[in-house]
């Protein structure tokens, strides 16, 4: 069965642009995560969509978007790009979302450079 | 808030046993997690704790104290593959958040 896929897995941008980063989960998987790893730092939660709802929202601004389709996929959109958005960004999939021992499993990430 | 502590770095020698500590302070507790992530990949999975005590996987310990909020990942009969940063994660709701990791350096 094939993991988490995430596209583009390299992506450089400049200040101001926006940027579409792309998920999908392990077929069955309803629930998708995105995280934000910055190089030293553990995974920093964004968005957490559940059968194609927002279940919930990190400490990011609104320049901050994602959004789940019927199919499960995800896409996160990031706005008005900053340097300090440079960062790994990982997509998870579980089977449930929330207070259960469904484990995250993550994807390779998209590793964006802002320059 | 969300506070996760862990140490940044441990080093052992092949063969050997290592300990990782991961002390948490959060509002909400449903479960600790414990990922191993190789450099430029993605964290997997190793362990998950809620209740106290010990859960044990092959090499793999991981031990939960919920009243002192600790936790522990243990590594046994090291190998060279071993050496990545272990991440302590406290799920809260929805919402996972992660320590800084721990990085392991396993010699020969």
């Amino acid at each position: 069965d094939a993991g988490v896929t995430q596209s583009p897995t390299h992506l450089i941008k400049t200040r101001g642009q926006h940027v579409t980063l792309r998920c999908s989960p392990i077929s069955g998987h309803k629930s998708v995560s995105w995280y934000q790893q910055v190089l030293g730092q553990g995974p920093q939660f964004i968005f957490q969509y559940y059968e194609k709802e927002e279940r919930g929202r990190g400490n990011f601004p609104d320049r901050f978007s994602a959004r789940q389709f019927p199919n499960y996929s995800s896409e996160l959109n990031v706005n008005a790009l900053l340097l300090g958005d440079s960062a790994l960004y990982l997509c998870a999939s579980s089977l449930a979302a929330g207070r259960t021992n469904s484990p995250l499993h993550f994807g390779n990430g998209t590793r964006l450079t802002v320059t | 808030g969300q506070n996760i502590d862990q140490p940044t770095e441990m080093t052992a020698t092949e063969g050997a046993i290592v300990q990782i500590n991961c002390t948490y302070q959060t509002s909400g507790f449903n479960g600790l997690f414990w990922y191993q992530q190789h450099a430029g990949e993605a964290p997997t999975f190793l362990s998950y704790n809620v209740l106290d005590g010990l859960e044990e996987k092959g090499r793999f310990s991981s031990f939960l104290s919920r009243s002192k909020g600790y936790s522990y990942l243990l590594l046994k009969e090291l190998q060279m593959k071993d050496s990545a940063s272990y991440l302590c994660a406290v799920l809260n709701d929805y919402k996972l958040s992660f320590g800084a990791g721990t990085t392991v350096t396993v010699r020969a």
